[in-house]
């Protein structure tokens, strides 16, 4: 079975610093597909960014970029100049046909 | 602009009865899920449909049921709703059912079962 594991329940950063946040998963499929998503306090789940397995390069989408490591099966998600905002739950999650989510990461803003 | 929306967006029941979570999209998007989100257990698949009059099981299907019979509709029924039950519920959809489509999610229902 697939499974998504996010090691870190809570982590916390300065406003303006970098952050990374952790993501393993476990699959014998060689093509699949990756996602951070942000759940804010009002609950709605946020698509961050995407990474497709068969591409080396890492997605990057403004101050979010990904570490996409496949032989270790490692997706860890940075966020530069963080900010109050980016506040909130971050789920990794996996797909090859069905969505699998991680435990969630809270993530704390510091000003 | 499209949206997916659901409803009630909280629900206070007691248990035994019947209850029906309305999810709506106006992506005209051929597949739609069900999840369930519980501490520790981020979200898991309840039930999805890849169309018209399609469903099909997820991962912790067990007392719900669903029916879809247009496009923009995937109501969620507890046939009897048990305190286990209680949870935040979450609709999303995507256009296709490849890998590579992304879902996008509702706001979400707060189901409280007494």
């Amino acid at each position: 079975a697939q499974t998504v594991t996010q090691s870190q329940p809570e982590m916390s950063v300065q406003e303006a610093e970098t952050v990374t946040l952790s993501c393993t998963y476990d699959t014998s499929e060689s093509d699949y597909y990756l996602f951070w998503y942000k759940q804010p306090p009002s609950r709605q789940m946020i698509l961050v960014i995407r990474q497709e397995a068969y591409k080396q390069q890492n997605a990057t989408e403004n101050r979010f970029s990904v570490n996409f490591q496949k032989a270790a099966k490692s997706f860890s998600l940075k966020i530069s100049d963080s900010q109050l905002g980016d506040a909130a739950m971050y789920f990794c999650a996996y797909r090859v046909q069905k969505l699998v989510f991680g435990q969630g990461t809270r993530l704390t803003i510091n000003p | 602009d499209a949206e997916i929306t659901q409803s009630p967006r909280h629900k206070i029941t007691e248990t035994g009865r019947q209850v029906t979570l309305a999810c709506h999209q106006t992506w005209n998007h051929n597949n739609m899920f069900w999840y369930r989100q519980d501490l520790g257990h981020g979200l898991r698949l309840i039930h999805y449909s890849y169309g018209v009059h399609d469903t099909n099981k997820g991962e912790v299907s067990d007392g719900y049921s669903v029916s879809r019979s247009n496009t923009e509709d995937l109501p969620l029924t507890l046939e009897s709703a048990a305190s286990s039950q209680t949870s935040v519920y979450f609709c999303a959809s995507s256009e296709s059912s490849a890998s590579t489509d992304t879902q996008y999610f509702g706001p979400g229902t707060r189901l409280t079962v007494l």
